[in-house]
């Protein structure tokens, strides 16, 4: 089945520090990846989305300056969270979206940031 | 950008009642709806997908109901047990997806 494997789980970070984390889909190519964040009590945001040949789109509020992106092939991405602060923690999550429109996104078990 | 509103926050039923959970959203062109299922500590369980064509679609335990005039998707579990306390969370999207604010369900004894 498809699986999405991120690393590492958990980790905790000194403020003003950088983070990265990965993300890994086993099984299937995915051709988007999605990074999102699970702020506490709150809903999960859309950090950016990329797609295979296709720039990567950051939201509103979130910037490639801040969180760059690297996706080199169709089962890997990192993204890192630069000059972390109390703000950056939560639980980020990758999802990986199967190739075909109208597929769910499949979401790792997430990397959770505490920033201290 | 899109919106989905999720209602109710928290949800508390008995073992064995049914329990509703509403998602409405404000982008009448999506084509594709998600529910979710975190529980804590986890990540996101796929529940459910749902093309706009089809309005109801029933899984083991529960039942998907879109109502595309109203904007519209609900959740409804049949028969609530303690493995279905979780946080519940709508979805929907076609090249990006955006997510309610979430559904806390508790099923007490």
């Amino acid at each position: 089945g498809a699986l999405v494997y991120q690393y590492p789980r958990r980790t905790i970070c000194k403020s003003g520090t950088s983070m990265r984390m990965e993300c890994q889909a086993v099984g299937f190519q995915a051709t988007s990846v999605a990074w999102y964040r699970q702020s506490p009590q709150k809903t999960f945001e859309l950090i950016a989305l990329s797609t295979v040949n296709s720039a990567i789109k950051y939201e509103q509020n979130f910037t490639q300056e801040k969180f760059p992106i690297s996706h080199p092939n169709l089962s890997f991405s990192s993204m890192t969270v630069l000059n972390a602060y109390l703000e950056d923690r939560g639980l980020y999550l990758c999802g990986a979206r199967l190739s075909g429109t109208g597929q769910a996104v499949f979401f790792g078990k997430g990397t959770r940031l505490t920033v201290v | 950008g899109e919106q989905v509103e999720q209602r109710p926050p928290h949800l508390s039923v008995r073992e064995g009642d049914s329990a509703v959970i509403t998602c409405t959203y404000t982008d009448p062109n999506s084509y594709y709806f998600f529910w979710y299922k975190q529980e804590p500590g986890a990540s996101l369980q796929l529940l459910m997908k749902v093309f706009s064509s089809t309005e109801i679609n029933e899984g083991q335990g529960f039942t998907v109901l879109l109502n595309k005039k109203d904007t519209r998707l609900s959740l409804n579990l049949t028969a609530a047990h303690p493995g279905d306390s979780a946080a519940y969370f709508c979805a929907h999207g076609n090249e990006k997806i955006t997510f309610g604010a979430g559904t806390k369900l508790t099923i007490k004894p």
